[in-house]
């Protein structure tokens, strides 16, 4: 059965504090694996779509990497509006185009 | 402009009662979705649409009904809402042949009392 496994669950940081979030995966063939934020009482904001091992792909203070068996959501001098839960999710080949499966999450809180 | 909107954003309401949530998407896709987020925050996929055809469908109960009037719009109707269907419910759409990228709405939160 195809999984998506986040860790850690929540994750206290200082302004500034650099740190990584994981998600692991075990699918039957990755199609793509995307993350996402979502803040409080709101939709998920689509960040990045990694498809082969090896890719990276940055966005001001993120930069998410992929190997075949996890990606990292590198989060460099992090700011207090970084602050969210962010979201793992693959699509494979066995599955229809649309079926993002997805992890629980990582609830982010940065303080100043 | 909103690129995928749903309505309404807050719905309460009794058990029994037949309740819709309407959402439209002003992208040009060609796929929309219905994706519902439980108490856990666990996001799961209900249905999509693709050029006005059902091509996903994952243990849903049959009470649960998509609506796709056209390709910018996909409707959820829920019919003798239960206890259990409270939880957030997501329109998402996407082009299939740009990449995929799926793109959310802001949610419907639908509390049945």
């Amino acid at each position: 059965e195809d999984q998506v496994t986040q860790s850690p669950e929540a994750l206290r940081l200082q302004e500034g504090e650099s740190s990584s979030l994981n998600c692991s995966y075990t699918v039957s063939g990755l199609r793509g694996l995307f993350w996402y934020r979502q803040d409080p009482g709101k939709g998920p904001e689509f960040l990045f779509t990694l498809y082969s091992a090896g890719e990276e792909k940055e966005k001001e203070r993120l930069k998410a990497t992929l190997t075949k068996k996890e990606s990292f959501l590198h989060i460099t001098a992090p700011k207090p509006e970084d602050s969210a839960t962010y979201l793992c999710a693959v699509q494979t080949y066995g599955g229809s185009q649309g079926n993002l499966i997805f992890g629980k999450g990582t609830k982010l809180s940065v303080k100043p | 402009d909103t690129a995928v909107s749903q309505t309404p954003k807050y719905l309460v309401t009794q058990m029994g009662n037949d309740k819709s949530i309407k959402c439209e998407q002003n992208l040009g896709h060609d796929t929309m979705y219905w994706y519902k987020q439980d108490s856990k925050k666990f996001l799961k996929i209900m249905f999509s649409y693709n050029n006005k055809e059902l091509i996903i469908n994952e243990t849903v109960p049959n009470r649960f009904s998509p609506k796709s009037p056209d390709k910018a719009h996909l409707n959820l109707h829920i019919n003798s809402l239960e206890l259990g269907d409270s939880a957030v419910y997501f329109c998402a759409s996407s082009q299939v042949r740009s990449g995929n990228t799926i793109y959310f709405g802001e949610g419907s939160w639908l509390t049945v009392v």
